[in-house]
């Protein structure tokens, strides 16, 4: 069965330090998506990324950047010089087969403090 | 476009009530779907929708229905309201295409309390 977990429930930084959010997913699926959201307070759900299984690159948007590594089954996400703006809950989520139903870790608490 | 609409934001039910939370996409996805959140949770599939007439249950269905019958709207009914499913309720929509599935569009929630 597939299964996200992150680990790390909360996690406190001062500003403009970097912070690492840890993802680890289990499938048996060769094809399969991976997905990080944000929560902020105000409570709605924001689109970050989307990867598939097929494509390991890492990526960097702006202050943000993923590492996918297959080999560990890990889906890291690294906010670099975090902001106050940063502080949110964070949710990775996997989805495979035809359906798109996408399955969520616990989220992880991120409090960025000036 | 608006997106993801879901009405209503705020609802109080007493246990034994019924209601339905609506939602509505206006980016003609196929996909539809239906989750809570309870507090310091992750989300978890209640029902989910690959098409207009064609519902399916997720992971947590119990004391729910759906339905289907246009490509916009999933309406999600509560039967017989009991305090567990007091919780945030989250439609979304999202589309595939060439074989591959892309990210979820989330409305905004409905805040529901059973007591």
């Amino acid at each position: 069965a597939q299964k996200v977990t992150q680990a790390q429930t909360e996690i406190s930084v001062v500003e403009k330090e970097d912070v690492t959010l840890d993802c680890v997913y289990e499938t048996r699926d060769t094809t399969y998506y991976l997905f990080w959201y944000k929560q902020p307070p105000s409570g709605e759900l924001v689109f970050l990324i989307r990867r598939n299984s097929f494509d390991e690159q890492n990526e960097i948007s702006g202050r943000y950047s993923w590492n996918f590594q297959k080999s560990t089954s890990s889906f890291n996400f690294t906010i670099t010089a975090s902001q106050v703006v940063d502080s949110a809950v964070y949710f990775c989520a996997h989805s495979s087969g035809n359906t798109g139903k996408l399955i969520f870790g616990q989220g992880t608490t991120l409090q960025v403090k000036p | 476009n608006a997106g993801v609409t879901q009405t209503p934001k705020f609802r109080i039910l007493k246990i034994g009530q019924s209601m339905t939370l609506q939602c509505t996409q206006d980016m003609n996805h196929n996909y539809m779907y239906w989750y809570r959140q309870d507090p310091g949770m992750g989300l978890k599939l209640i029902y989910y929708s690959v098409g207009a007439g064609i519902t399916d249950k997720g992971e947590v269905p119990n004391g729910y229905n759906v339905s289907r019958s246009t490509t916009e709207d999933f309406p999600l009914r509560l039967e017989l309201a009991a305090p567990s499913q007091t919780s945030v309720y989250f439609c979304a929509s999202s589309y595939s295409s060439g074989g591959l599935f892309y990210e979820q569009y989330f409305g905004p929630g409905t805040r529901l309390t059973v007591t």
